[in-house]
């Protein structure tokens, strides 16, 4: 089993339209979690982390079920520029320092 | 006002060659990264070091050697590239102390073996 899982997409949806990502990992010991998201060509950059109380920044929600080992992140009201690639990421093991990063889902909005 | 900065962007080179590539971050942190991000797009993590010191070494062929002259520049030397070593390579960095675990990534280095 991977350390990290994600949905495979491709997602493609509309301008105005919610969409939701799973991830789910597999190292228990697991203790800080994060979104990244990637776009063509470049590097990863963090979106949110992810807290087990749940947490949003404007338009993006995420979730943590610790005992499910599953993470989201839902995106309300999707625009033109939230077209990339978004990575759940977790650290590994007994290392904060080491992250582990899921394949990634590719999201394309369109007009 | 680069925060993470790597040189060359992009790097090709033949196989069997030996090439460096050069990361430098001036955000203060102490601790900084290899990733290898392969035609899958598949990010792993190869090596960290924190204030000069190696902390992470993943399972990564020794041709690759990382250096750290002081803490504020990574740099990763390959020895006798193979074809499959094409990828992009980013580096990046992280602060060690207060809990934040965010790392910022470099541009990224991209590597064609022929």
């Amino acid at each position: 089993r991977k350390e990290v899982e994600q949905d495979p997409g491709p997602f493609n949806v509309p301008e105005g339209a919610t969409v939701a990502f799973n991830c789910t990992y597999s190292n228990s010991a697991s203790q800080s979690f994060f979104w990244y998201r990637q776009d063509c060509r470049k590097e990863p950059k963090l979106l949110m982390s992810v807290y087990s109380s749940g947490n949003e920044d404007g338009r993006f929600t995420a979730q943590l079920n610790r005992a499910s080992q599953y993470i989201s992140l839902l995106i309300r009201d999707s625009k033109l520029s939230d077209s990339a690639t978004y990575l759940c990421v977790v650290t590994s093991g007994g290392s904060n320092y080491k992250l582990t990063f899921g394949k990634g889902t590719l999201l394309t909005v369109n007009p | 006002d680069t925060a993470v900065s790597q040189t060359p962007k992009y790097l090709v080179t033949q196989m069997g060659n030996d090439k460096s590539i050069k990361c430098e971050q001036n955000l203060g942190h102490d601790t900084m990264y290899w990733y290898k991000q392969d035609s899958k797009k598949f990010l792993k993590i190869m090596f960290s070091y924190n204030n000069k010191e190696l902390i992470i070494n993943e399972t990564v062929p020794n041709r690759f050697s990382p250096k750290s002259p002081d803490k504020a520049h990574l740099n990763l030397h390959i020895n006798s590239l193979e074809l499959g070593d094409s990828a992009v390579y980013f580096c990046a960095s992280s602060p060690w102390r207060g809990g934040e675990k965010t790392q910022y990534f470099g541009p990224g280095t991209r590597l064609l073996v022929l």
